[in-house]
């Protein structure tokens, strides 16, 4: 089954705690994407990868890190968590390098820093 | 940058009724989707749709390029269709995806 695949599904921790977020796609895309969804604030873009070893910011990059070494994961980073990065966490994935295209989304990641 | 408006903003339907909603953008684009967001969460794919109309099922949607505006059609609304319908939106191949805020549906028994 096509599919996007992200862990943990729900993770508290504490503030300082290095942590990280695994993303992975069966379906041998080339873009894939982070997202966090905030009430109010929608939906918003924290980095993206058009291919293996090309990684660029989105809009709210800041406190996370990308690495993109093999095609099919994506791992978000959290260095050192904050409150405020209290979230749920989105990867996305999409076929075209170049272009979003259909953009097929995993289960969600609900983050809870304390 | 593009922006990117939903209306209405929120919906209550009796189960069985029809609703339209509506995704308004400011430029011209070449990406457009509609996404469902059920109660748990989850982000579900219903159309990828640039140009034209799609059916599938009791949904369908139609996007007037030129216009500037995207519909997406409900019909015989069920509870399981609750939840939030985003459009996303790029202009071109090297844009990020833009998101609307959203059409809350309820749908009620």
């Amino acid at each position: 089954e096509a599919q996007v695949t992200q862990n943990p599904r729900y993770l508290i921790t504490v503030t300082g705690k290095k942590l990280t977020v695994t993303c992975s796609q069966n379906m041998n895309h080339e873009y894939m994407s982070w997202y966090r969804q905030d009430p109010g604030l929608g939906l918003r873009q924290i980095y993206y990868s058009m291919n293996v070893e090309v990684t660029d910011k989105g809009d709210v990059p800041e406190g996370y890190k990308v690495s993109r070494k093999e095609k099919r994961n994506f791992p978000l980073i959290l260095e050192s968590p904050s409150p405020n990065q209290t979230s749920l966490y989105f990867c996305a994935s999409s076929r075209e390098g170049l272009s979003p295209g259909e953009l097929f989304f995993g289960e969600g990641s609900r983050l809870t820093v304390l | 940058g593009i922006q990117v408006e939903q209306s209405p903003p929120d919906l209550i339907l009796q189960e069985g009724a029809n609703s339209t909603l509506r995704c308004n953008f400011s430029d011209s684009v070449n990406n457009l989707q509609w996404f469902h967001q059920n109660p748990w969460g989850q982000l579900i794919n219903l159309f990828y749709i640039p140009s034209g109309t799609k059916q599938n099922g009791r949904l369908s949607a139609t996007t007037v390029a030129t216009e500037r505006y995207s519909l997406l059609y409900i019909s015989s609304s069920q509870t399981t269709d609750s939840g939030v319908y985003f459009c996303a939106v790029a202009k071109t191949s090297y844009d990020k995806v833009i998101f609307g805020p959203g059409t809350s549906l309820s749908v009620i028994p």
